[in-house]
C-alpha cells in the first residue's frame, strides 16, 4: 500500500557537520516530494520540494536528492545549526483528481554545540 | 503578514461536547486541509476542500466534520468529542506550483478530551 517512511527516527550531529535525512516512499505513482521542517510548538513549515521528472534540487544550505530506482528521498543540510534542530517530515503527492499529500512519520534532528 | 490562524490553541473539554475549531487563511488559497498530529504517526488527513462548499474526506475523517462557506475559513467540528480524538491538529491551506502541492500551516491546536 501506499506509505512514506524514514530510515531514522532521530539523528545526532555536531554543530558545522552536513546532516542527512532519508525517507523511502512506496507509491510509484507520486511526483512530487516536498520536505517540512517542524520546531517545537510551531506548525510544519516547507523546506524544499522536487519534483519526479529531477533527482537533486539545491536550496540555501539544503539539498533534496531522488532516487526514483530505490523510492528514496534524502534532505542533505550543509554546516548544520543549532536552529535546524527540529522534526523533519517528507512527504509525497500525487495528483489523484485532487492533490493527495501523505506524510511520513519524522525525523528528531538534533545539533550538538 | 501571510499566515494561518487557528482557535482556540490549547483546548480540554470532555466527551460528548460538541466544538469548533476554527481556521483562517488570508492567502486567497483554493485548497485548505485538516491533519492530526500524534506521536509516531506523523500528520495524517481529516478534511480537505478544494474550494468553497467543495469538501471531502482524508484519511481518518471518523468522528469530524467540515464546511468551507467562505474561501477563506474552514473550521473543522466535533459533533461529540471522544478521549481517542485526543491530538495535536494543525490547518493548512495551500496552492499548486510546479505540479505539486505547496501547503502552509497553522500553528496547531492541542484538544484534550477527557
Amino acid at each position: 500500500g501506499e506509505s512514506v517512511g524514514l530510515h531514522l527516527p532521530t539523528l545526532s550531529v555536531q554543530e558545522g557537520d552536513n546532516s542527512i535525512i532519508n525517507c523511502a516512499y512506496s507509491n510509484s505513482a507520486s511526483d512530487y516530494f516536498i520536505w517540512y521542517k517542524q520546531e517545537s510548538g510551531k506548525g510544519p513549515q516547507f523546506i524544499i520540494d522536487i519534483r519526479s521528472n529531477m533527482d537533486k534540487r539545491q536550496g540555501q544550505r539544503v539539498t533534496v536528492l531522488l532516487n526514483k530506482t530505490v523510492k528514496h528521498l534524502s534532505l542533505q543540510i550543509a554546516a548544520t545549526q543549532p536552529g535546524d534542530s527540529a522534526v523533519y517530515f517528507c512527504a509525497e503527492g500525487a495528483n489523484t483528481g485532487g492533490f493527495k499529500t501523505i506524510f511520513g512519520a519524522g525525523t528528531r534532528l538534533f545539533v550538538k554545540a | 503578514e501571510a499566515q494561518v490562524t487557528q482557535n482556540p490553541r490549547y483546548l480540554i473539554t470532555v466527551t460528548g461536547k460538541k466544538l469548533t475549531v476554527t481556521c483562517s487563511q488570508n492567502m486567497n488559497h483554493e485548497y485548505m486541509s485538516w491533519y492530526r498530529q500524534d506521536p509516531g504517526l506523523g500528520l495524517r488527513q481529516i478534511y480537505y476542500s478544494m474550494n468553497v462548499e467543495v469538501t471531502d474526506k482524508g484519511d481518518v475523517p471518523e468522528g469530524y466534520k467540515v464546511s468551507r462557506k467562505e474561501k477563506r475559513n474552514f473550521p473543522l467540528i466535533l459533533e461529540s468529542p471522544s478521549p481517542n480524538q485526543t491530538s495535536l491538529y494543525f490547518c493548512a491551506s495551500s496552492f499548486l506550483e510546479r505540479g505539486g502541492e505547496k501547503q502552509f500551516f497553522g500553528p496547531g491546536t492541542r484538544l484534550t478530551v477527557l
